[in-house]
């Protein structure tokens, strides 16, 4: 079992569409989950940290279930501006502060 | 704001040249980071460092070296490149203690072997 997986998709969804994915981690040690957005030839920037209780920042909520290893965001409202790859991301359980990233899920917000 | 900065954006080598590919961040950062992106196989982990003079394999590290003299600079060190080494270099850094933070990456480095 891969350490992060995702649904590579791609996500075509019209504006104003409400999307979802969703992600599972292998090492049940694993402390700390992160969302990263990557637009085409950049960098991966960090979106949100995905905290125990679940949290929220505008149109973006995302969501950990310990017990599955399933961590999940949703972007409510789509824009255009959305369209990107999301990639989900563990904190590695065994070597303090090194990052497992999942491939990633592309989403296309179109007109 | 963090910076990291790669020192190049493009680089195109020929197949057995030692590579250096620079990193640089302006933030005291204890850890950083060397990751290669390629299409189909993620982010892999590389290298990576906690301190000076520091550095711990990641999941991939055939075919490479590191150097971190400085605090403020990860060197990424291709021995004899190869077409395989053709890829997106990212190289990150980030502060212990600092989890809810994550990385914060460099623009990149495409490197092309020839």
């Amino acid at each position: 079992r891969k350490e992060v997986e995702q649904d590579p998709g791609p996500f075509n969804v019209p504006e104003g569409a409400t999307v979802a994915f969703n992600c599972t981690y292998s090492n049940s040690a694993s402390q700390s989950f992160f969302w990263y957005r990557q637009d085409c030839r950049k960098e991966p920037k960090l979106l949100m940290s995905v905290y125990s209780s679940g949290n929220e920042d505008g149109r973006f909520t995302a969501q950990l279930n310990r017990a599955s290893q399933y961590i999940s965001l949703l972007i409510r409202d789509s824009k255009l501006s959305d369209s990107a790859t999301y990639l989900c991301v563990v904190r590695r359980a065994n070597s303090g502060y090194a990052l497992n990233f999942g491939k990633g899920t592309s989403l296309l917000v179109t007109p | 704001d963090v910076k990291v900065t790669q020192s190049s954006r493009y680089l195109v080598k020929r197949t057995g040249e030692k590579v250096f590919l620079e990193c640089v961040q302006d933030m005291d950062h204890e850890n950083m980071f060397w990751y290669r992106q390629d299409p189909g196989l993620g982010l892999r982990l590389i290298y990576f460092s906690y301190d000076v003079k520091m550095k711990e394999k990641g999941d991939i590290p055939e075919g490479y070296s590191v150097s971190r003299e400085k605090k403020e600079r990860f060197s990424l060190i291709l021995e004899s490149a190869s077409t395989n080494q053709t890829s997106m270099y990212l190289c990150a850094s980030s502060l212990p203690g600092t989890e809810t933070y994550g990385y914060t990456f460099g623009s990149g480095t495409r490197l092309t072997v020839v």
